[in-house]
């Protein structure tokens, strides 16, 4: 697509439940990245997957957290038994490796999670 | 660590006046710099950037310049729109596809 695209854009869950928060990179880009918006926090990097290599996992806040990227491109960020303190705005963005806009992240308008 | 701070805001100006909000990172080695803006109820967008020291990076009439020896990347405008209200971010990050480390973000807000 033109550009990142985020799904939910907004979802209000309850304390204790699962979500799912997809991502959908612009077409070619090989790296993708997770970040999480919130007002105490400013803007937090959680985890960046680059081609086929290992994920970097250094981001993630607990082990409730997790994200694949299914054939090198969605990427589902996964929060199980999710706590109010996860109320943010996850942001996704992707960048590529080579040309006139390499290692230039663009980002998704980002989903907007709420725990009540 | 790695680190960028940022001027705290919010930064309330009138429109033409000169907008400077203030930038300093700490790293090691030579991290690419870059101004990010959230527009209201929009994404982050890539505002302008620079990879080298010395260098100056510039968008719709925003500045800022690489400087090695002060650690700093300040964002400049000679004359704010109403438009250019929004919230800016200062961030740093490595060659080769790595994360970005963003200061905690300005609030800009310009009154006609």
């Amino acid at each position: 697509g033109a550009g990142v695209s985020q799904s939910p854009s907004n979802k209000v869950t309850e304390k204790g439940k699962d979500v799912e928060l997809r991502c959908d990179p612009i077409s070619g880009h090989t790296a993708l990245y997770w970040y999480r918006q919130s007002l105490g926090q400013g803007l937090e990097f959680l985890i960046y997957f680059q081609g086929n290599s290992a994920p970097d996992k250094s981001g993630l806040p607990s082990d409730r957290f997790s994200a694949e990227r299914t054939g090198g491109s969605v990427s589902t960020l996964t929060i199980q038994r999710t706590q109010q303190e996860d109320s943010a705005v996850y942001l996704c963005a992707s960048s590529k490796e080579a040309g006139q806009a390499k290692n230039i992240q663009y980002f998704g308008a980002g989903t907007r999670l709420s725990v009540l | 660590g790695n680190s960028v701070t940022q001027m705290e805001g919010p930064v309330t100006l009138s429109e033409e006046a000169f907008l400077t909000i203030n930038c300093t990172y700490t790293a090691t080695g030579y991290p690419s710099l870059f101004w990010y803006v959230q527009y209201p109820g929009e994404g982050l967008q890539l505002l302008l950037k620079a990879t080298k020291a010395d260098d100056k990076g510039s968008n719709k009439g925003f500045e800022a310049t690489y400087r090695k020896e002060t650690t700093s990347f300040h964002l400049e405008k000679g004359s704010v729109q109403v438009s250019d209200s929004a919230v800016y971010f200062c961030a740093l990050s490595y060659s080769g596809n790595t994360p970005l480390v963003f200061g905690k973000g300005t609030r800009l807000s310009v009154i006609a």
